[in-house]
């Protein structure tokens, strides 16, 4: 049961213009949100997160927009630069007394276009 | 800051021989350290979740008697895959998680394993 979906596998865009990554969430009891980037045979690196309280949360180039009603979230960046070529990773986290863990999407390849 | 390290990076073992993997927060301390394993194209699957000093907690699925951790201390956390199979063969990263009142976490740069 993939409770946290990336439908889009892979993306393309032109260097310089905005990247519009998606996910989407089943369950209701998640209240935090997080993206991260990740090389091949890399870790992930944390990008930007969000509360559940807010419905935007900007950091430099990348901006994460919540729809709570529509369980979605979108990771914007601004403009596109060919470092950013890499897998994202959106996560949802539901509050557990302190025991709480990352439940992550599918995962989607961007590819930034000189 | 929130760096973490993961050694050995890669490993190569036979089928039978038991393989360690440590897991370090190098600038902070870790109230909670994860064991995460991914496949080749897909998401990260936990594995475990482990508090200093006590026993981790598996994931539905995952063999405790075969995936050993131990959470020695705030920095340090090791998994060990016992009689590793080739089926074992996987990249496992590592994640840390600085205080319990954040979701963040901050992961190592992995370990490959290829068992033969």
């Amino acid at each position: 049961d993939q409770q946290v979906k990336q439908n889009s596998p892979s993306l393309s865009v032109q260097e310089g213009r905005i990247s519009i990554l998606n996910c989407d969430y089943t369950n209701s009891m998640f209240d935090y949100f997080l993206w991260y980037k990740k090389y091949p045979a890399e870790g992930p690196t944390f990008l930007i997160s969000i509360s559940s309280i807010k419905d935007k949360n900007e950091d430099g180039r990348f901006t994460v927009f919540l729809n709570k009603s529509a369980k979605h979230l979108s990771l914007h960046i601004v403009p596109s630069q060919p470092g950013d070529s890499a897998v994202y990773f959106c996560a949802a986290v539901k509050p557990n007394f302190g025991n709480e863990k990352l439940t992550f999407g599918t995962g989607t390849r961007l590819t930034i276009i000189p | 800051g929130a760096v973490v390290s993961q050694h050995p990076s890669w490993v190569i073992c036979k089928s039978g021989t038991s393989v360690k993997i440590e897991c370090r927060s190098l600038d902070f301390q870790a109230t909670t350290m994860f064991w995460y394993r991914q496949f080749p194209k897909q998401s990260l699957m936990l594995m475990a979740t482990s508090n200093e000093g006590s026993k981790a907690t598996y994931e539905q699925g995952v063999e405790k008697d075969k995936f050993l951790i131990n959470h020695a201390s705030l920095t340090l956390s090791t998994l060990t895959v016992t009689s590793a199979h080739p089926e074992d063969s996987s990249f496992y990263i590592c994640s840390a998680r600085a205080i319990r009142e954040s979701y963040e976490q901050y992961f190592g740069p992995g370990t490959r394993l290829t068992v033969t």
